[in-house]
């Protein structure tokens, strides 16, 4: 069974602050995403990163892919009360069961004003 | 704007009472998925389909069945509800390919009284 490590679970930052969160593994995926959950709604897809150290940016966001496939990381840059949201990242398996995703369970990040 | 629809925001149902979640998405996605999501717990999946009248156990399907005759509708039954089915329950859908992500409806926050 492959499990999705998230750190920390709970951040309460201020506004203006940068902060990362993590997503480690010891299983290899084919892909990795990210997702934010507002209070009373379903998770939203923030990105994808399918290739060993892939760097890729969303405004203020940073995401990276681990060299190994096992790991990401997100970086918020200057953080605002808009950012707040249950962060969640997800792995695709591979080989038959590439469709369904393993989840993480999930960063809660509060920015305060 | 695609969209996954969750027919109900907010259920109570009694002890024993037989409940039905509906799913319904409009992107022609082959793949729906069924989740429930509970504190310190994180999405935990409990049926998906891959095509009409197919379907899979996910890793909690105790208590539920699901059943897919068209492909834009997934449902969720819970035979004979139990007070610890109350839970958050969200729907998703995706393309049968690697690397993409899933979409989610609202979900449906479930009490069993």
């Amino acid at each position: 069974t492959q499990l999705l490590e998230q750190s920390p679970q709970f951040l309460s930052i201020q506004e203006g602050e940068n902060l990362t969160v993590y997503c480690n593994s010891s299983s290899v995926f084919s892909s990795l995403q990210w997702y934010r959950q507002e209070p009373g709604e379903g998770p939203v897809l923030l990105v994808t990163v399918v290739t060993g150290g892939e760097v890729k940016k969303l405004k203020r966001l940073t995401f990276q892919f681990g060299d190994a496939r096992k790991d990401s990381s997100l970086h918020i840059t200057a953080a605002q009360p808009g950012d707040t949201g249950l962060y969640l990242c997800a792995g695709g398996g591979s080989g038959g069961s590439n469709y369904k995703l393993t989840f993480g369970k999930g960063t809660l990040l509060t920015v305060n004003p | 704007d695609v969209k996954v629809t969750q027919s109900s925001r907010y259920l109570v149902k009694r002890t024993g009472e037989k409940v039905f979640l509906e799913c319904v998405q409009d992107m022609d996605h082959e793949n729906m998925f069924w989740y429930r999501q509970d504190p310190g717990l994180g999405l935990r999946l409990i049926y998906f389909s891959y095509d009409v009248k197919m379907k899979e156990k996910g890793d909690i399907p105790e208590g539920y069945s699901v059943s897919r005759e068209k492909k834009e509708r997934f449902s969720l039954i819970l035979e004979s509800a139990s007070t610890n089915q109350t839970s958050m329950y969200l729907c998703a859908s995706s393309v049968p390919r690697n690397n993409y992500g899933y979409t989610f409806g609202s979900g449906t926050r479930l009490t069993v009284v």
